[in-house]
Protein backbone atom coordinates (compact mmCIF):
# COMPACT_ATOMS: atom_id res chain seq x y z
CA UNK A 1 0.00 0.00 0.00
CA UNK A 2 1.93 3.01 -1.41
CA UNK A 3 -1.17 5.75 -0.74
CA UNK A 4 -0.05 8.53 -2.60
CA UNK A 5 2.68 8.84 -4.83
CA UNK A 6 4.11 11.61 -6.36
CA UNK A 7 6.89 11.71 -9.52
CA UNK A 8 9.19 13.60 -9.85
CA UNK A 9 10.63 14.89 -6.30
CA UNK A 10 12.90 17.41 -7.92
CA UNK A 11 12.62 19.32 -11.32
CA UNK A 12 14.56 22.02 -12.39
CA UNK A 13 13.11 24.14 -15.63
CA UNK A 14 14.13 26.57 -17.71
CA UNK A 15 11.49 29.14 -18.07
CA UNK A 16 8.83 28.40 -21.40
CA UNK A 17 9.78 24.91 -20.65
CA UNK A 18 7.04 22.58 -20.59
CA UNK A 19 6.59 19.16 -17.89
CA UNK A 20 3.53 17.18 -16.46
CA UNK A 21 3.96 15.80 -12.32
CA UNK A 22 2.30 12.82 -12.04
CA UNK A 23 0.38 11.90 -8.86
CA UNK A 24 -1.45 8.70 -8.05
CA UNK A 25 -3.33 7.36 -5.04
CA UNK A 26 -3.89 3.41 -4.22
CA UNK A 27 -6.82 4.29 -1.55
CA UNK A 28 -9.48 4.17 -3.80
CA UNK A 29 -10.34 7.90 -2.92
CA UNK A 30 -12.88 10.14 -5.11
CA UNK A 31 -11.44 13.33 -4.32
CA UNK A 32 -7.58 14.20 -5.60
CA UNK A 33 -6.29 17.73 -5.25
CA UNK A 34 -3.17 19.44 -6.38
CA UNK A 35 -1.83 22.23 -4.16
CA UNK A 36 1.17 24.46 -4.48
CA UNK A 37 3.30 25.55 -0.81
CA UNK A 38 5.57 28.80 -1.17
CA UNK A 39 7.33 30.20 1.61
CA UNK A 40 4.78 31.76 4.52
CA UNK A 41 2.11 31.28 1.83
CA UNK A 42 0.64 28.12 3.53
CA UNK A 43 -1.21 25.54 0.97
CA UNK A 44 -2.75 27.31 -1.80
CA UNK A 45 -5.11 25.01 -4.02
CA UNK A 46 -4.24 24.94 -7.84
CA UNK A 47 -7.37 22.49 -9.26
CA UNK A 48 -9.22 19.30 -7.99
CA UNK A 49 -11.27 16.86 -8.92
CA UNK A 50 -13.96 15.77 -6.64
CA UNK A 51 -14.63 12.68 -8.94
CA UNK A 52 -13.70 10.83 -12.30
CA UNK A 53 -14.08 12.74 -14.91
CA UNK A 54 -14.40 15.97 -13.10
CA UNK A 55 -11.89 18.86 -12.29
CA UNK A 56 -12.50 22.21 -11.24
CA UNK A 57 -10.02 25.71 -10.50
CA UNK A 58 -9.22 26.28 -7.76
CA UNK A 59 -7.60 29.32 -5.68
CA UNK A 60 -4.28 29.53 -8.01
CA UNK A 61 -4.99 27.66 -11.19
CA UNK A 62 -3.80 30.42 -14.00
CA UNK A 63 -0.60 28.42 -15.86
CA UNK A 64 -1.65 25.44 -15.23
CA UNK A 65 -3.50 22.33 -16.42
CA UNK A 66 -5.05 19.02 -15.14
CA UNK A 67 -6.23 15.52 -16.13
CA UNK A 68 -8.20 12.83 -13.78
CA UNK A 69 -6.97 10.09 -16.01
CA UNK A 70 -9.03 7.39 -14.01
CA UNK A 71 -9.88 6.68 -10.17
CA UNK A 72 -5.51 6.44 -9.61
CA UNK A 73 -4.39 9.51 -11.27
CA UNK A 74 -4.53 12.83 -11.51
CA UNK A 75 -1.98 14.99 -13.11
CA UNK A 76 -0.95 18.71 -13.10
CA UNK A 77 0.59 20.33 -16.32
CA UNK A 78 3.20 23.41 -16.93
CA UNK A 79 2.26 24.19 -20.73
CA UNK A 80 5.19 27.03 -19.79
CA UNK A 81 7.03 27.32 -16.83
CA UNK A 82 7.81 30.77 -15.21
CA UNK A 83 9.96 31.36 -12.28
CA UNK A 84 6.73 32.55 -10.51
CA UNK A 85 5.56 28.79 -10.49
CA UNK A 86 9.05 27.88 -8.25
CA UNK A 87 7.27 25.83 -5.24
CA UNK A 88 6.47 22.88 -3.99
CA UNK A 89 3.43 20.61 -5.50
CA UNK A 90 1.55 18.67 -3.11
CA UNK A 91 -1.12 16.37 -4.24
CA UNK A 92 -3.41 15.16 -1.56
CA UNK A 93 -6.43 12.67 -1.64
CA UNK A 94 -9.42 12.71 0.66
CA UNK A 95 -11.64 9.88 1.05
CA UNK A 96 -15.23 9.49 1.97
CA UNK A 97 -14.78 11.04 5.81
CA UNK A 98 -13.01 14.21 5.59
CA UNK A 99 -10.42 12.70 8.12
CA UNK A 100 -9.46 10.34 5.22
CA UNK A 101 -6.63 12.79 4.27
CA UNK A 102 -2.81 12.03 2.82
CA UNK A 103 -0.76 13.85 0.72
CA UNK A 104 1.81 12.91 -0.64
CA UNK A 105 6.10 13.47 -0.83
CA UNK A 106 5.52 16.65 -3.00
CA UNK A 107 7.18 17.78 -5.99
CA UNK A 108 10.14 20.57 -5.71
CA UNK A 109 10.09 22.81 -8.61
CA UNK A 110 12.56 25.28 -9.46
CA UNK A 111 12.33 27.24 -12.75
CA UNK A 112 14.97 29.44 -13.74
CA UNK B 1 -8.86 39.90 5.00
CA UNK B 2 -7.11 36.22 4.97
CA UNK B 3 -9.83 33.53 5.19
CA UNK B 4 -7.62 31.68 7.51
CA UNK B 5 -5.10 33.23 9.73
CA UNK B 6 -2.57 32.12 12.21
CA UNK B 7 0.19 33.71 13.67
CA UNK B 8 3.72 32.67 12.22
CA UNK B 9 5.57 32.48 14.80
CA UNK B 10 8.27 31.06 16.02
CA UNK B 11 6.12 29.98 18.60
CA UNK B 12 9.02 28.79 21.42
CA UNK B 13 7.78 26.77 24.87
CA UNK B 14 10.15 24.35 26.84
CA UNK B 15 10.40 21.14 27.09
CA UNK B 16 6.99 19.14 29.30
CA UNK B 17 5.25 23.02 28.74
CA UNK B 18 1.94 23.22 26.65
CA UNK B 19 1.84 24.87 23.36
CA UNK B 20 -1.17 26.58 22.51
CA UNK B 21 -1.93 27.78 18.75
CA UNK B 22 -4.65 29.47 17.73
CA UNK B 23 -6.39 29.96 14.42
CA UNK B 24 -8.95 32.52 13.14
CA UNK B 25 -11.62 32.21 10.34
CA UNK B 26 -13.49 34.67 8.33
CA UNK B 27 -16.57 32.52 6.87
CA UNK B 28 -19.41 32.22 9.38
CA UNK B 29 -20.30 29.16 7.27
CA UNK B 30 -17.57 27.34 7.91
CA UNK B 31 -18.32 24.00 9.35
CA UNK B 32 -15.14 21.40 9.49
CA UNK B 33 -11.80 22.15 11.13
CA UNK B 34 -8.27 20.54 10.84
CA UNK B 35 -4.68 20.65 12.19
CA UNK B 36 -1.79 19.56 10.29
CA UNK B 37 1.63 19.20 11.22
CA UNK B 38 4.69 19.33 8.77
CA UNK B 39 7.97 18.42 9.41
CA UNK B 40 10.15 20.39 7.78
CA UNK B 41 10.59 19.23 4.06
CA UNK B 42 8.05 17.09 5.03
CA UNK B 43 4.25 16.81 3.46
CA UNK B 44 1.58 17.97 5.85
CA UNK B 45 -0.07 15.28 8.11
CA UNK B 46 -3.89 15.55 9.64
CA UNK B 47 -3.29 14.95 13.24
CA UNK B 48 -6.56 16.59 14.42
CA UNK B 49 -10.12 17.51 13.16
CA UNK B 50 -13.22 18.96 14.95
CA UNK B 51 -16.32 19.92 13.99
CA UNK B 52 -19.00 20.88 16.94
CA UNK B 53 -18.10 23.79 19.45
CA UNK B 54 -15.91 22.53 22.54
CA UNK B 55 -13.16 20.72 23.11
CA UNK B 56 -11.58 16.92 21.45
CA UNK B 57 -8.96 15.27 22.67
CA UNK B 58 -6.64 12.83 21.20
CA UNK B 59 -3.63 11.63 23.56
CA UNK B 60 -1.42 15.32 23.72
CA UNK B 61 -3.05 16.83 21.48
CA UNK B 62 -6.45 18.76 22.15
CA UNK B 63 -8.81 20.94 19.54
CA UNK B 64 -10.55 23.55 20.64
CA UNK B 65 -13.68 25.28 18.57
CA UNK B 66 -15.84 28.29 19.40
CA UNK B 67 -17.52 29.57 16.10
CA UNK B 68 -19.11 32.57 18.00
CA UNK B 69 -15.86 33.68 17.92
CA UNK B 70 -14.64 32.21 14.86
CA UNK B 71 -11.16 30.36 15.84
CA UNK B 72 -9.93 27.03 16.26
CA UNK B 73 -6.87 26.08 18.50
CA UNK B 74 -5.07 23.45 19.26
CA UNK B 75 -3.04 22.45 22.23
CA UNK B 76 -0.09 20.12 22.86
CA UNK B 77 0.36 18.62 25.89
CA UNK B 78 3.70 18.05 27.84
CA UNK B 79 5.64 19.21 24.21
CA UNK B 80 8.69 17.11 23.39
CA UNK B 81 11.07 18.22 21.05
CA UNK B 82 9.78 16.32 18.01
CA UNK B 83 6.54 18.17 18.67
CA UNK B 84 9.08 21.51 16.64
CA UNK B 85 7.56 21.30 13.20
CA UNK B 86 4.97 23.78 11.41
CA UNK B 87 1.09 23.41 12.57
CA UNK B 88 -1.18 24.43 9.73
CA UNK B 89 -4.77 25.29 10.55
CA UNK B 90 -7.39 24.29 7.71
CA UNK B 91 -11.09 25.11 7.09
CA UNK B 92 -13.79 23.61 4.99
CA UNK B 93 -16.94 25.42 4.12
CA UNK B 94 -19.62 23.82 2.64
CA UNK B 95 -18.74 22.20 -0.98
CA UNK B 96 -15.30 24.20 -0.99
CA UNK B 97 -11.90 22.49 -1.23
CA UNK B 98 -9.72 23.40 2.10
CA UNK B 99 -8.40 26.75 2.64
CA UNK B 100 -5.28 26.53 4.54
CA UNK B 101 -3.51 28.86 7.01
CA UNK B 102 0.04 30.11 6.54
CA UNK B 103 0.86 28.10 9.60
CA UNK B 104 2.52 28.58 12.85
CA UNK B 105 6.07 27.23 13.27
CA UNK B 106 6.39 25.37 16.78
CA UNK B 107 10.10 24.93 18.77
CA UNK B 108 10.45 22.75 21.54
CA UNK B 109 13.50 23.82 23.51
CA UNK B 110 14.42 21.16 25.07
Amino acid sequence: NAGVTQTPKFQVLKTGQSMTLQCAQDMNHNSMYWYRQDPGMGLRLIYYSASEGTTDKGEVPNGYNVSRLNKREFSLRLESAAPSQTSVYFCATIGGGLHEQFFGPGTRLTVL
Amino acid sequence: QKEVEQNSGPLSVPEGAIASLNCTYSDRGSQSFFWYRQYSGKSPELIMFIYSNGDKEDGRFTAQLNKASQYVSLLIRDSQPSDSATYLCAVKTGRRALTFGSGTRLQVQP
